[in-house]
């Protein structure tokens, strides 16, 4: 068990629906990270937060956004939900803001039927 | 530009060694990773090394980093049925927050 919370384990929805994914860090982990995982893009970084501030931006389209709360969990915002976005979504989480070993979640899987 | 390759399957009798090899690009990462994933679960982090260091190793695992031909391999001794899985490489690159996944290598394991 890496200590890294997501919930839920599985999230099936329709297109042009909204989700929210949960992530609950490490005890004493500042930063928050969000992968996306898919078939055809691999393992993709999408943003980070430290500290409850945005730290880094990756490939994360404009439909999705994510927020660190003052308690360090974070949630990530899916909408307008295309099939395209049905992936296994990944949180991780680390000490500081940088160069720091990641531990992962178990990840969210997300259909978009 | 920032790039992982590795292998993508491996198939290997139980009891032999495994190893699993990447190749990076980026001479600037910090650390070099080595991440499980089993079917239906999470990444679990097996191992790291720190740039400068040429080899580790944990139990069964050996690290082993050429960094002059950005290569990186994982060796899995006496492997296991339950060492069957897709093990993905990664690097920092020269940012330092997020990780670049190379797409993973299948381990199967045969009995």
């Amino acid at each position: 068990d890496s200590g890294v919370t997501q919930t839920p384990k599985h999230l099936i929805t329709a297109t042009g629906q909204r989700v929210t994914l949960r992530c609950s860090p490490r005890s004493g982990d500042l930063s928050v990270y969000w992968y996306q995982q898919s078939l055809d893009q691999g393992l993709q970084f999408l943003i980070q937060y430290y500290n409850g501030e945005e730290r880094a931006k990756g490939n994360i389209l404009e439909r999705f956004s994510a927020q660190q709360f003052p308690d360090l969990h974070s949630e990530l915002n899916l909408s307008s939900l295309e099939l395209g976005d049905s992936a296994l979504y990944f949180c991780a989480s680390s000490v500081t803001s940088s160069k720091n070993i990641q531990y992962f979640g178990a990840g969210t899987r997300l259909s978009v039927l | 530009g920032e790039d992982v390759e590795q292998s993508l399957f491996l198939s290997v009798r139980e009891g032999d060694s495994s190893v699993i090899n990447c190749t990076y690009t980026d001479s600037s990462s910090t650390y070099l990773y080595w991440y499980k994933q089993e079917p239906g679960a999470g990444l679990q982090l097996l191992t790291y090394i720190f740039s400068n260091m040429d080899m580790k190793q944990d139990q069964r695992l050996t690290v082993l980093l050429n960094k002059k031909d950005k290569h990186l391999s994982l060796r899995i001794a006496d492997t296991q049925t339950g060492d069957s899985a897709i093990y993905f490489c990664a690097e920092t690159g020269d940012s330092s927050y997020k990780l670049i996944f190379g797409s993973g290598t299948r381990l199967l394991v045969r009995p």
